[in-house]
């Protein structure tokens, strides 16, 4: 199995629509963070959560929201999902030593709101 | 966070060293050097890090000057499976979470 797991692996969905983006990993990482990425911007993070009662804005939270819900476990959802949310989300995880150590990145979700 | 700047796109062959600089003119004391690899529709994968001088492991070497306002991605020996996007961040693990510029994308043809 896959030390970052997101599910689902692909989802279309509707303007206005719900929907929720799941990760869990095994690593046993207390960092966890959601990057949203889009054909030539680079990786844009969404949130991130330092530890289960931590949550953290990052550079493009609005119209987002997140829940960390056990160490191993960290949503990101779309209130009411837009078209320009179309987009490739990543999950990833960290031990606190970030820089020296490095993230580890799930296999991404693809999400198209139509 | 230091803001990071790096070369947009870069061409090469197979069997030839790619270099590619990352420009961090504010970096921080206490902050380390990462490069990141991705592949597409696959997650960044971490390659290498440092803090100064040179580092080296069995995918890259990072050169990083004594003022630590730059460093170097050094990518030896470049084959097909190497084309992808490369990211140089800047950061600490005591602070926010690293961020990811636009990357270098590295294309490579035989």
């Amino acid at each position: 199995d896959a030390d970052v797991t997101q599910t689902p692996r692909n989802r279309i969905t509707k303007t206005g629509k719900r929907i929720m983006l799941e990760c869990s990993q095994t690593k046993g990482h207390d960092r966890m963070y959601w990057y949203r990425q889009d054909p030539g911007l680079g990786l844009r993070l969404i949130y991130y959560s330092f530890d289960v009662k931590d949550i953290n804005k990052g550079e493009i939270s609005d119209g987002y929201s997140v829940s960390r819900q056990a160490q191993a476990k960290f949503s990101l959802s779309l209130e009411s999902a837009i078209p320009n949310q179309t987009a490739l989300y990543f999950c990833a995880t960290s031990d606190k030593d970030t820089a020296v150590n490095g993230y580890t990145f799930g296999s991404g979700t693809r999400l198209t709101v139509v | 966070l230091a803001k990071t700047t790096q070369p947009v796109s870069m061409d090469s062959y197979e069997g030839q060293e790619v270099n590619i600089t990352c420009s961090h003119n504010n970096i921080a004391t206490n902050d380390y050097i990462t490069w990141y690899q991705q592949f597409p529709s696959q997650g960044p994968r971490f390659i290498i890090q440092g803090y100064k001088t040179k580092v080296t492991n069995e995918v890259a070497s990072l050169f990083i000057p004594a003022d630590r306002k730059s460093s170097t991605l050094s990518l030896p020996r470049v084959s097909l499976s190497d084309t992808a996007v490369y990211y140089c961040l800047v950061g600490n693990q005591a602070g926010t979470a690293l961020i990811f510029g636009k990357g270098t994308t590295l294309s490579v043809s035989s």
